[in-house]
Formats: C-alpha cells, sequence, structure tokens
C-alpha cells in the first residue's frame, strides 16, 4: 500500500525556519518525481516545489523561489522541504503527493495518485 | 503561468442530480487537465486525468470532457459522498502544474 507521511509542521515567528518531511512507503520511491503542494486555511491548492525522481532537478513557484529549497534522499524514502525566511502568508497545510505518468494514447499525463495527509505550518509572532 | 478559472465558485445540488463544473485555461492546454475533488480536512484524490480518462476505481458517474481551453466534468448521479470542493489542474506546463480555484459542491 503507497504511504506518505508528513512531519515537521508547526508554529513558527516570521523570518523563522523550518524543514517539513514525507517518508514514502508501499512503492519504488526513486521511480517517481514528487511535489509540495500547500493550501492557506480556507483557501485553494498551490504547488509550491517539484523535484524529479533522482534529484537532479528542482522547481519552484515564484512565490516561495529563494526562500524554500526541496530535496530528497531516495536511500532513505524520504522526501524534504526547507522552509527559510518564513512570512505570515506561507501559512497553510503542506501536502506531498506523488507524480504519477498515466499513459493515453500513446501521451504521457502527470497528475498526483497519492498523497499525504498534510501537516500545518502556522507563521505568527 | 498558465491560469486556470473554474465556475461557479461554489454549487448546491440534490443527491440523483447531474451537475457540471467548467473549467478554463488561460491558454490552449490541449488535453493536459486533471480533475480532483477533496473532503474537508482531507487530502485531494485524483479523478480523471487527460481531460477524460477515469483513474482506476473512480465510479462511471464521473466524466470529463473538453480540450484547448475549455474543459467540464460532469458528475451523472450526484451520491451523499460525492459532496465535496472540485479542483481542475493543468499539467500542460509541466512540472509547474497549477490549479483552478476550486468548485464546493453542497447538498441542497
Amino acid at each position: 500500500e503507497v504511504q506518505l507521511l508528513e512531519s515537521g509542521g508547526g508554529l513558527v515567528q516570521p523570518g523563522g525556519s523550518l524543514r517539513l518531511s514525507c517518508a514514502a512507503s508501499g512503492f519504488t520511491f526513486s521511480s517517481y518525481a514528487m511535489r509540495w503542494v500547500r493550501q492557506a486555511p480556507g483557501k485553494g491548492l498551490q504547488w509550491v516545489s517539484v523535484i524529479s525522481n533522482s534529484g537532479g532537478s528542482t522547481y519552484y513557484a515564484d512565490s516561495v523561489k529563494g526562500r524554500f529549497t526541496i530535496s530528497r534522499d531516495n536511500s532513505e524514502n524520504t522526501l524534504y522541504l526547507q522552509m527559510n525566511s518564513l512570512r505570515a502568508e506561507d501559512t497553510a497545510v503542506y501536502y506531498c503527493a506523488r507524480d504519477r505518468s498515466f499513459d493515453s494514447s500513446g501521451y504521457y499525463y502527470v497528475g498526483n495518485d497519492y498523497w499525504g495527509q498534510g501537516t500545518l505550518v502556522t507563521v505568527s509572532s | 503561468d498558465i491560469q486556470m478559472t473554474q465556475s461557479p465558485s461554489s454549487l448546491s445540488a440534490s443527491v440523483g442530480d447531474r451537475v457540471t463544473i467548467t473549467c478554463r485555461a488561460s491558454q490552449s492546454i490541449s488535453n493536459f487537465l486533471n480533475w480532483y475533488h477533496q473532503k474537508p480536512g482531507k487530502a485531494p484524490k485524483l479523478l480523471i486525468y487527460a481531460a477524460s480518462s477515469l483513474r482506476s476505481g473512480v465510479p462511471s458517474r464521473f466524466s470529463g470532457s473538453g480540450s484547448g481551453t475549455e474543459f467540464t466534468l460532469t458528475i451523472s448521479s450526484l451520491q451523499p459522498e460525492d459532496f465535496a470542493t472540485y479542483y481542475c489542474q493543468q499539467s500542460y506546463s509541466t512540472p509547474m502544474h497549477t490549479f483552478g480555484q476550486g468548485t464546493k459542491l453542497e447538498i441542497k
């Protein structure tokens, strides 16, 4: 059974740092790109960052570029998000999600087929 | 960035109703469009990929259509467990997959 389990959320002051973890099990972690998606209280979904299966390529939303760093340890089946210089607007539930490629009519389409339960990050003084 | 806009933002319907949710992209995304639903306090769940392909295990009352810039999600006969918030997501501009703002489907 595929499982993703986030941890590391909590209350942090503006300007502070936090490191989120996502422990993966039930699949070959090193075969899949992974991403972080966040949801501010009462708001919609926003992609935050993506990392390739090898960790060699990373991407960030403009709102977090230069402040957040995504990484992974394929030997430990764990995804990370290092969050620095946190702002009030970073307050959200952070989900990790697996990127899955679906083959349809000879093309490949990426969707997020498994998600963690989410971890709440609150940035407040 | 590709902007995704859903309509309506909220919708009231009854069990057994047929409902349709629309998603529009700010530029053509071919059929690189996913649909999710999310219940309160839970993670989103993938329903449809490639605009119209049903993920394995998803009930056949869900269907998707569209290409280019306009897409629809239809639920043919609403069940109690379908009341949730629905999101579209483009996967054309990979890997920067942006979501629509969501459509909250409520019980009338």
